[in-house]
This record gives structure tokens, C-alpha cells and sequence, in this order.
């Protein structure tokens, strides 16, 4: 079963626009993850965020996360056509990661 | 350092084959997985490894095996295909500095398998 829900599932936003997506987690963790897959490529590790720290920046990413709501964001600034892919958040679930569905970002030229 | 590599990138079968991926680091991670990708789902694990010689089943082990003879390699094997198991394969390795299982992980390219 899936531990983290993403939402929206997909999202079109206008190069320089914010796009905001959203991750909602079932149970208790220690960290967050995100993840970007291009299309028909492996994912790639964008960011970690430990339960004990509310909010991280790298780069144009700002990630937060509010435990008492089980949720956290992925904010990316001043986007990109090159950030065009989909985004999933990861939890920690006994032994092993659980990953999202995923938001599919388009990001228009 | 080419990081995870898979092998093949494509594949088609027809039910009742039996195929073997390959999935190899060079990173000395300690920690192996195997995921399939379906359309419109995440990532869901399959079998999982943590160290040489030891494997563990995630959370849709049936119909694969699995095996981690050397550090570097974790096969992942499908006795009798069937149609269900169309999807893309994707493996990762990870290095947890906590000894966990939950930390950072590194993908391969992934294997588009067909079956007929």
C-alpha cells in the first residue's frame, strides 16, 4: 500500500511560474523524501527532510513539513521547461521506502 | 563511476518464459532493491536486499525471485512470466549512514519488460 499520496496529479504552470505540490503520509516517520523522474528515467534524489526540521532549501526547491498534519510541500521557484517530469514524495514504512503516485508537472516555454 | 546500471533496457516475453534482470553498483552500497513502475502508481517493492547473501521480500514479492551473490549485483528473476508483470523494473542501491533502509536512494535507468 502506498504510504504518501501526492497531490495535484498533475499540474501545468508557465516557465518563471511557482508550482507548488503537495504529500500526504499515513503513519509516524523519521525523514521525507523527494524525488524527480524524467520521463523514462530513473528517479533522482532531490531532497531529505528529517522529522525534526520544519522546513529545507536547496537550489530552487523548498521543501517543508508540518508532522502534526502529516503532510509537507515541494515548492520549486522561477520553473523551468527543463523541470517538466514527476515528482514523488517517499516515506519510510518498517524496512523500506513507500513512494507516491506521483505529480506530473508540465512546465510550458 | 557509472552508478546503477541495469540490463536489458527492453524486453518482451511470452507468458510462461523465464528471464533474469540484472542490476549492478558501483557505488559499495550495502543495500538493494527492486521496484516496478505501472502507469499511474508509484514505485512499489518488490524484493529487497541488505547486504550479500541476504534477501527480504517487499511489498509484491509474488511470481520474483531474487539473489545477491556479490555485493555489487541483485538479480532479480521471473520463472514463468505472465501478463501481470508487464511494467518497468527499476533498481536502486542505497548506503544509510543510520543503518537503515530508509535513507537516500540511487536508481538504475529501468527495464521495460513486455509480456505476451
Amino acid at each position: 500500500s502506498q504510504q504518501g499520496e501526492e497531490d495535484p496529479q498533475a499540474l501545468s504552470i508557465q516557465e518563471g511560474e511557482n508550482a507548488t505540490m503537495n504529500c500526504s503520509y499515513k503513519t509516524s516517520i523519521n525523514n521525507l523524501q523527494w524525488y524527480r523522474q524524467n520521463s523514462g528515467r530513473g528517479l533522482v534524489h532531490l531532497i531529505l527532510i528529517r522529522s525534526n526540521e520544519r522546513e529545507k532549501h536547496s537550489g530552487r526547491l523548498r521543501v517543508t513539513l508540518d508532522t502534526s498534519k502529516k503532510s509537507s510541500s515541494l515548492l520549486i521557484t522561477a520553473s523551468r521547461a527543463a523541470d517538466t517530469a514527476s515528482y514523488f514524495c517517499a516515506t519510510p514504512n518498517n524496512n523500506d521506502m513507500r513512494f507516491g503516485a506521483g505529480t506530473r508537472l508540465t512546465v510550458k516555454p | 563511476n557509472a552508478g546503477v546500471t541495469q540490463t536489458p533496457k527492453f524486453r518482451v516475453l511470452k507468458t510462461g518464459q523465464s528471464m533474469t534482470l540484472l542490476c549492478a553498483q558501483d557505488m559499495n552500497h550495502e543495500y538493494m532493491y527492486w521496484y516496478r513502475q505501472d502507469p499511474g502508481m508509484g514505485l512499489r517493492l518488490i524484493h529487497y536486499s541488505v547486504g550479500e547473501g541476504t534477501t527480504a521480500k517487499g511489498e509484491v514479492p509474488d511470481g520474483y525471485n531474487v539473489s545477491r551473490l556479490k555485493k555489487q549485483n541483485f538479480l532479480l528473476g521471473l520463472e514463468s512470466a505472465a501478463p501481470s508483470q508487464t511494467s518497468v523494473y527499476f533498481c536502486a542501491s542505497s548506503s544509510p549512514i543510520s543503518g537503515r533502509t530508509t535513507d537516500t536512494q540511487y536508481f538504475g535507468p529501468g527495464t521495460r519488460l513486455t509480456v505476451l
